[in-house]
């Protein structure tokens, strides 16, 4: 994998489903994986920051998980609200630049 | 607490006319700054990227420049706009290594008619 992918491009839930994301990125020279909300009108915030195989972590009702010698991770949401509905990207880093490569996002939509 | 401002928040240009964008930070120094482009349904695409004053990295052959004549502050030019120019500007900030996250602005949206 060359790129940054990020799958499904978009996503319709209910409000209380739970739901899944996809990112994957190239794992050779893999340094930090990101995760980032955002919101319509607003600026993307980082979610999680990964640097470690296996690692997962946890903010309220979203979690994600990390495999970096696959070069995969998952965002999961647990009872998926309106307020989540929003543009989720991951970005990958190497170690061998500052730059992060972005991938295109999944855009989630929870209705009421 | 850190923040960073980008001006102007909209801006509709002419075809073939110049672009200057404007990003700063306040609250830290020596930070690591980026330009990002969201283009009518695309993601974000890495433009620039800066490490320290007047060091600047260029992802994208384009018509667009970057400047960084302060440690705070991080300019995005281009001489004469093109059509394919139009879309989300972001500039971001970090402390340093991919495993700090980025910070990002509120973004400009530049429409080129």
């Amino acid at each position: 994998i060359l790129n940054v992918e990020q799958s499904p491009q978009s996503l319709h839930v209910q409000e209380g489903d739970s739901t899944n994301f996809t990112c994957s990125f190239p794992s050779s020279n893999f340094y930090a994986l990101h995760w980032y909300r955002w919101e319509t009108a607003k600026s993307p915030e980082a979610l999680f920051v990964m640097t470690l195989n296996g690692d997962e972590k946890k903010k309220g009702r979203i979690s994600a998980t990390l495999n970096t010698k696959e070069g995969y991770s998952y965002l999961y949401i647990k009872g998926s609200q309106p307020e989540d509905s929003a543009t989720y990207l991951c970005a990958s880093g190497t170690d061998s630049s500052y730059k992060l490569i972005f991938g295109s996002g999944t855009r989630l939509l929870v209705r009421p | 607490s850190q923040t960073i401002h980008q001006w102007p928040a909209t801006l509709v240009q002419p075809v073939g006319s110049p672009l200057s964008l404007e990003c700063t930070v306040e609250g830290t120094s020596n930070p690591n700054l980026y330009w990002y482009r969201q283009a009518a349904g695309r993601g974000l695409q890495l433009l620039f990227y800066s490490v320290g004053i007047g060091q600047i990295s260029s992802e994208v052959p384009q018509n667009l420049s970057a400047s960084r004549p302060q440690d705070r502050q991080f300019i995005l030019s281009s001489k004469k706009l093109l059509l394919s120019d139009s879309g989300f500007y972001l500039c971001a900030w970090t402390h340093g290594t991919p495993s700090y996250e980025q910070y990002f602005g509120p973004g400009t949206r530049l429409t080129v008619t």
